[in-house]
């Protein structure tokens, strides 16, 4: 089955600096890579997603790279906001949909 | 203002108890899926319906859990008996027919047990 691995398991950034958080994932078969942001106490939100025959996509300060070979995507976030306090979980699955998570980053931006 | 609700949002209990976990998925949504978050494991995915059929539930402990739809607008997740080893956030998830379009979280039910 798939595995997905995420690192860092946290990260401090200054407000205004760039964040990234790198996956790695070991099906093949995987063409779905979503990210979610999950704030205390409340379910996790889709950010972005990526599907497998496309290598980057962004909306506003947030982006997502994909590399196939590799098997690896990363997420991008710039200016960092305090608002973007908060675990981030990469995802993969196939057309199934069993979304495998990785473990979770735990971002702080500080002022 | 269409979102996956939840219910209890809370529930505490002794070991030995029954425990049903509500879903309302998203109007128009028939795929549900049902996560289970702790710190040790993190997010696993337990069963998962399309068109109230259960998919898969190889994520779930048979003897215990069960999980259903009765109707569209309905899912159930059923832990019998429970045992502190199931304390955790459970949460519910609908997507539009397939897995890999997006998938909406509910905002989870924190059950713990004695």
């Amino acid at each position: 089955g798939e595995n997905v691995e995420q690192h860092p398991s946290t990260l401090s950034v200054q407000e205004g600096d760039s964040a990234v958080i790198k996956c790695t994932y070991s099906d093949s078969a995987s063409n779905y890579f979503p990210w979610y942001k999950q704030e205390l106490g409340k379910g996790p939100q889709l950010i972005i997603d990526i599907r497998s025959n496309v290598g980057e996509k962004k909306d506003q300060r947030i982006a997502v790279t994909l590399n196939k070979t590799a098997k690896h995507f990363s997420l991008h976030i710039t200016e960092t906001q305090p608002e973007d306090s908060a675990v981030y979980f990469c995802a993969a699955t196939d057309s199934w949909g069993k979304l495998q998570f990785g473990a979770g980053t735990q971002v702080v931006v500080t002022p | 203002d269409a979102r996956v609700t939840q219910t209890p949002r809370h529930k505490v209990t002794e070991m030995g108890q029954e425990v049903t976990m509500r879903c309302q998925p998203i109007l128009g949504h028939n795929t549900v899926f049902w996560y289970r978050q702790t710190m040790m494991q993190g997010l696993e995915l337990l069963a998962y319906f399309r068109n109230r059929a259960p998919l898969d539930d190889s994520g779930m402990p048979k003897d215990r859990f069960s999980a259903e739809m009765p109707d569209a607008t309905l899912a159930t997740l059923k832990i019998q008996p429970s045992e502190p080893r199931d304390s955790a956030v459970y949460f519910c998830a609908s997507a539009f027919d397939r897995g890999d379009n997006e998938q909406f979280f509910g905002p989870g039910t924190r059950l713990t047990v004695l």
